[in-house]
């Protein structure tokens, strides 16, 4: 069945540094791609999406860009803040509506 | 505009007693969905509604019923509840197939 594999967390990082974080997936179709963000105390809030091959989905200065070839969906910001420090989520969608969620993983960014 | 509502914010429970949380949204949306959040798990979907009048069963539907009365509102219930189902719960809802909105969340203890 389809999934989503995120990075395993916490991923610690200094204020200033490039983030990364790595999601890939297992689709039988041409899902769309997204990342939520969860602030601490909060639900989810959606971050950026991709609904097509080659989009790159932008928001907050993250970028992600949706890989088919190599099914993947990686999450990038050149200069990350304490501000970030959150659980990222990645998930894909078809129309039905539902999401299919990878497990999260926890960004800490330290002073 | 106050989004997605869930209440109550925390609750403890004994085992085998009952209750039903509340989520309600003022933005119109037809779909809802009910999930649940656990360490490591990531979200799971417990259940969820494409309209006023009908639900459906998710990932992890044991244990739990809901009801979607008026469109506005969708209710989850815990009949018996069970340590198992110590967790974070969150509604959401959506308009379409891009953004799901979330509620704050409702921490639920079964002792």
């Amino acid at each position: 069945g389809d999934s989503v594999t995120q990075m395993e967390g916490p991923v610690t990082l200094s204020e200033e540094a490039f983030l990364t974080i790595n999601c890939t997936y297992t689709a039988t179709g041409y899902p769309s791609l997204f990342w939520y963000v969860q602030y601490p105390g909060e639900g989810l809030q959606l971050l950026l999406k991709a609904t097509k091959a080659d989009d790159k989905g932008s928001n907050k200065g993250f970028e992600a860009t949706y890989r088919k070839e190599t099914t993947s969906f990686h999450l990038e910001k050149g200069s990350v803040q304490v501000s970030d420090s959150a659980v990222y989520f990645c998930a894909l969608s078809y129309s039905n509506y539902q999401l299919i969620w990878g497990a999260g993983t926890k960004l800490i960014i330290k002073p | 505009n106050a989004g997605v509502t869930q209440t109550p914010k925390f609750r403890v429970l004994k085992t085998g007693q009952s209750m039903t949380l509340l989520c309600a949204q003022d933005m119109n949306h037809e779909y809802m969905y009910w999930y649940r959040q656990d360490p490591g798990m990531g979200l799971r979907l417990i259940h969820y509604s494409v309209g006023e009048g009908t639900t459906a069963k998710g990932e992890v539907p044991d244990g739990y019923n809901v009801s979607r009365l008026k469109k506005q509102n969708f209710l989850l219930g815990l009949e018996s509840a069970a340590p198992s189902q110590t967790s974070v719960y969150f509604c959401a809802s959506s308009a379409d197939k891009y953004e799901q909105y979330f509620g704050p969340g409702t921490r639920l203890t079964v002792t």
